[in-house]
């Protein structure tokens, strides 16, 4: 079955660590997406990427990276410099376009220790 | 800019029926609706393209009204699995952007 796979489903984190959160998709699409969702908030974008070796930074992008190598994959490292990154991750991706539906892994959570 | 989304939090008793909207300040090309169970991840339910058009399945239907940058989701006789979380999530008309902003939600609690 097609889909996004997302690990690990938990994750801590000690403080000034980075830790690298995982997204792989067999969905062949191009485009992929960070969200980070904190109660109440929604859904905000940390980075996306519409191509192979290329990203761009979305609305809170500080204190994360990313990297696109390869087409199925697109992992986050949260740093030690983002101060509050206790939070929901989820991974997307969709077809590039307009009007394209985004398909969501079932997200980490990450916490600090 | 995020879009706003109405209300808050919903309780509905099974058979009832809800409308949540969402509003955004600036043009659109499209909105997407997505549910999201506690826990889980947000499930695609679908897309308005510019134009008004009304689209819907079953029980769950949603309108455009892009002259007033304004989308409403309509649930007709709820049912307990309509109980989540339900974002509304706005795509801008900048050139080879196609990324979604989200508002923060519309919490409905469906209870028997």
């Amino acid at each position: 079955d097609g889909g996004i796979t997302q690990s690990p489903k938990y994750l801590f984190r000690k403080e000034g660590q980075n830790v690298t959160l995982s997204c792989e998709q067999n969905l062949n699409h191009d485009a992929m997406y960070w969200y980070r969702q904190d109660p109440g908030q929604g859904l905000r974008l940390i980075y996306y990427s519409q191509i192979v070796n290329d990203f761009q930074k979305g609305d809170i992008a500080e204190g994360y990276s990313v990297s696109r190598e390869k087409k199925e994959s697109f992992p986050l490292t949260v740093t030690s410099a983002q101060k509050n990154p206790t939070a929901f991750y989820l991974c997307a991706s969709s077809w590039t376009g307009v009007g394209q539906p985004q398909h969501f892994g079932d997200g980490t959570r990450l916490s600090i220790l | 800019q995020q879009p706003v989304q109405s209300p808050q939090a919903v309780i509905l008793r099974e058979g009832e029926d809800a409308v949540i909207n969402c509003s955004s300040s600036k043009a659109l090309y499209s909105v997407h609706w997505y549910r999201q169970k506690h826990g889980e991840a947000p499930v695609f339910l679908m897309i308005l393209l510019k134009g008004g058009e009304q689209k819907g399945h079953e029980k769950i239907s949603a309108s455009f009204n892009e002259k007033k940058q304004q989308s409403s989701l309509y649930l007709t006789a709820s049912q307990l699995s309509y109980s989540g979380t339900y974002f509304c999530g706005t795509e801008k008309p900048e050139a080879g952007s196609y990324q979604l902003t989200f508002g923060k939600g519309t919490k409905l609690s469906v209870i028997p």
